[in-house]
């Protein structure tokens, strides 16, 4: 059972902004740093964003990340049909000494 | 370029082992912490076990813990996932991650698929 958790699903229009919310504790991340990441269909993941708002080489600024008190937000701006695919939030669980992931989202572009 | 090959899954029945591989290129491995990940059919990622970069450090999910060991042979520039006593509940798709040196984020292998069945 995840101990983050996202909307099961969000939907946009192509050229539209969606956001995606990753909520946990103070144990996860509350006091850790938060990462996202993308899975297409058939895939494996792939990271999105580090370190609460970090993009790693490669990706597009239309990704943005952000943490607020013990919950994360993905933005995706500029909607675009490869965009369609499964969004998680992960971190470091300090109490658990585990790692964590959210429920996942699935992004769909109308 | 990082990239990270597993190997070693198929199908065992349930209280069998398996050990699952992961070769490591492209970067200095013996610096990095090294993960498993899962993913079981139709389902979310679920983090399995991870080694600090000199094996100090290791820690596992509450699921799996007492039956599967995490290693990694630096020299060999490789990980390892022994599986031990499965159950149906660990079939999944089982991805070697690399964290980052500081901070958050996984790089990800293709992933290895273990199924567990009679």
């Amino acid at each position: 059972q995840s101990v983050l958790t996202q909307p099961p699903s969000v939907s946009a229009a192509p050229g539209q902004k969606v956001t995606i919310s990753c909520s946990g504790s103070s144990s996860n991340i509350g006091n850790n740093y938060v990462s996202w990441y993308q899975q297409l269909p058939g895939t494996a993941p792939k990271l999105l964003i580090y370190d609460n708002n970090k993009r790693p080489s490669g990706i597009p600024d239309r990704f943005s990340g952000s943490k607020s008190g013990t919950s994360a937000t993905l933005g995706i701006t500029g909607l675009q049909t490869g965009d369609e695919a499964d969004y998680y939030c992960g971190t470091w669980d300090s109490s658990l000494s585990e790692g964590v992931f959210g429920t996942g989202t699935k992004v769909t572009v109308l | 370029e990082v990239q990270l090959v597993e190997s070693g899954g198929g199908l065992v029945k349930p209280g069998g082992s398996l050990r699952l591989s992961c070769a490591a290129s492209g970067f200095t491995f013996s610096s990095y912490s090294m993960n498993w990940v899962r993913q079981a059919p139709g389902k979310g990622l679920e983090w399995v076990s991870s080694i600090s970069s000199s094996s100090s450090y290791i820690y596992y999910a509450d699921s799996v813990k007492g039956r599967f060991t995490i290693s990694r042979d630096n020299a060999k520039n490789s990980l390892y996932l022994q599986m031990n006593s499965l159950r149906a509940e660990d079939t999944a798709v089982y991805y070697c991650a690399r964290s980052r040196l500081v901070g958050s984020g996984l790089d990800w292998g293709q992933g290895t698929l273990v199924t567990v069945s009679s």
